[in-house]
């Protein structure tokens, strides 16, 4: 079974530009969440999406936003980047079914995003 | 404040030693924690999920244990491997229903020696 996959790994924009990332969950899972992760900050949770609606939300500006299709991929919007938003943006899938969620996630290789 | 501390930040130690990295929580509601491996360049890969009535879970050569009581993790590493080298991140999620709200420890880079 094919895991999750993110697409491009590496990215460099300029201040001011947009950006869209994409993930492709595992075959089956219908949830995936979003994470920018930063060496000072950490792990932080942007958002999750499940079937084709945003189900939580962190704490992040209105500049990033998400959205999932039919078949569970998902693609992750920032706009009007700043030189902060350099991270490794991870996607993660799950079943999402879990009523306490102790659903498993599992990891895409993330991608890298530059901002210069 | 829902926060969750790790220790230590770093640690190195020779292969073939045992070693325990700990995870302190301040979370509530407390719905359940993991442990996740993160290998340099790559996304986390979860080690153990324990929900509040599980004091002890493992993993192979990992073993969590939690005391919700005094609201502390660890994760106890046996005859490690090099492979074992990378970053460990706690998560605690908070919540009673539907998806929580995850809270992330600064995680616990370790490096094993030859």
């Amino acid at each position: 079974k094919a895991g999750v996959t993110q697409t491009p790994r590496y990215l460099i924009k300029t201040r001011g530009q947009q950006v869209t990332l994409s993930c492709s969950p595992i075959s089956g899972h219908r949830s995936v969440s979003w994470y920018q992760q930063t060496p000072g900050q950490g792990l932080q949770f942007l958002f999750e999406y499940f079937s084709e609606t945003q189900r939580n939300k962190g704490n992040f500006p209105g500049r990033f936003s998400g959205r999932q299709f039919s078949n569970s991929r998902s693609e992750m919007n920032v706009s009007t980047l700043e030189l902060g938003d350099s991270a490794l943006y991870l996607c993660a899938s799950s079943l999402g079914t879990g009523g306490v969620n102790t659903d498993t996630q599992y990891f895409g290789p993330g991608t890298r995003l530059t901002v210069l | 404040k829902n926060q969750v501390e790790q220790s230590p930040q770093s640690l190195i130690i020779l292969e073939g030693k045992n070693c325990t990295l700990q995870c302190n929580y301040t979370v509530s509601p407390f719905s359940n924690l993991r442990w996740y491996k993160q290998d340099t360049g790559r996304g986390p890969v979860s080690l153990t999920i324990m929900t509040f009535s599980e004091n002890t879970k493992s993993n192979g050569r990992y073993t969590a244990t939690l005391d919700a009581d005094t609201k502390q993790s660890s994760l106890h590493i046996t005859a490690s491997q090099l492979s074992d080298s990378a970053s460990y991140i706690c998560v605690v999620s908070a919540g009673n229903t539907g998806f929580q709200k995850l809270v992330f420890g600064t995680g616990t880079r370790l490096l094993v020696s030859p």
